[in-house]
């Protein structure tokens, strides 16, 4: 079984600020790891993933989330806010190819505000 | 990334009526296709997984037999709401998958109004 914790509903920063949207997750099996964004009536982009191999992970867009097997964690952090990152954030959960396949579990999403 | 295209993008339908929501892969064959549900405000629930030329697996809660799921070739699957209520009304996303691929690739969403 696989669950994600999303702390913090939404979060406020600032253009320009470090974004930090923080995830948590647990599973019973290697997991894979997924953060997605979605804007309003869209459906889900992908930012970047885990899967194996190097546990810091660079996605599109200035996005880069780091695998903490010991935290249980994959937080999403970029430097710089701009404008066109508010949106919805979702971190997600799967137990892999030899996990249940590509079946995820999302957390509750984070709802990214960036202010001028 | 692989496309996956769902359609319509909206659809407003009167109570008492079926929809049907169709969601395509483009360029890859999708052994498996997944079925979520996003209600306002809030995450993507998975309502069932669908396997090429099996029957659909409904998660616990969701009535099968209201939400019909075809996955009849490795490019389409579609999701019948039928005898839609408002409370239907939601935000329908799907995705994609192959079991050689570490991801599975999402649709644009449906927005379902019932009246």
């Amino acid at each position: 079984a696989q669950s994600v914790t999303q702390l913090g509903s939404h979060v406020s920063v600032s253009e320009g600020a470090l974004v930090l949207l923080r995830c948590n997750y647990s599973s019973s099996v290697p997991p894979y790891l997924f953060w997605y964004v979605q804007y309003p009536n869209q459906g889900l982009q992908l930012l970047l993933k885990y899967t194996t191999g190097a546990t810091l992970v660079k996605g599109i867009n200035g996005f880069e989330a780091e695998f903490k097997k010991s935290e249980t964690s994959f937080h999403l952090t970029k430097p710089s806010a701009h404008m066109s990152d508010a949106a919805e954030y979702f971190c997600a959960v799967s137990g892999g190819l030899t996990g249940g396949g590509n079946k995820l579990t999302f957390g509750t999403g984070t709802q990214l505000k960036v202010e001028l | 990334g692989a496309v996956v295209s769902q359609h319509p993008s909206r659809v407003i339908c009167k109570s008492g009526t079926s929809v049907k929501i169709e969601c395509r892969s483009l360029d890859f064959q999708a052994t498996t296709m997944f079925w979520y549900r996003q209600f306002p405000k809030q995450s993507l629930m998975l309502m069932a997984t669908s396997n090429e030329g099996s029957k659909a697996t409904y998660e616990q809660g969701v009535e099968k037999d209201k939400f019909l799921i075809n996955h009849a070739s490795l490019t389409l699957s579609t999701l019948t709401v039928t005898s839609a209520h408002p409370e239907d009304s939601s935000f329908y996303i799907c995705s994609a998958t192959d079991y050689r691929v570490t991801e599975a690739f999402f649709g644009q969403g449906t927005r379902l109004t019932v009246v």
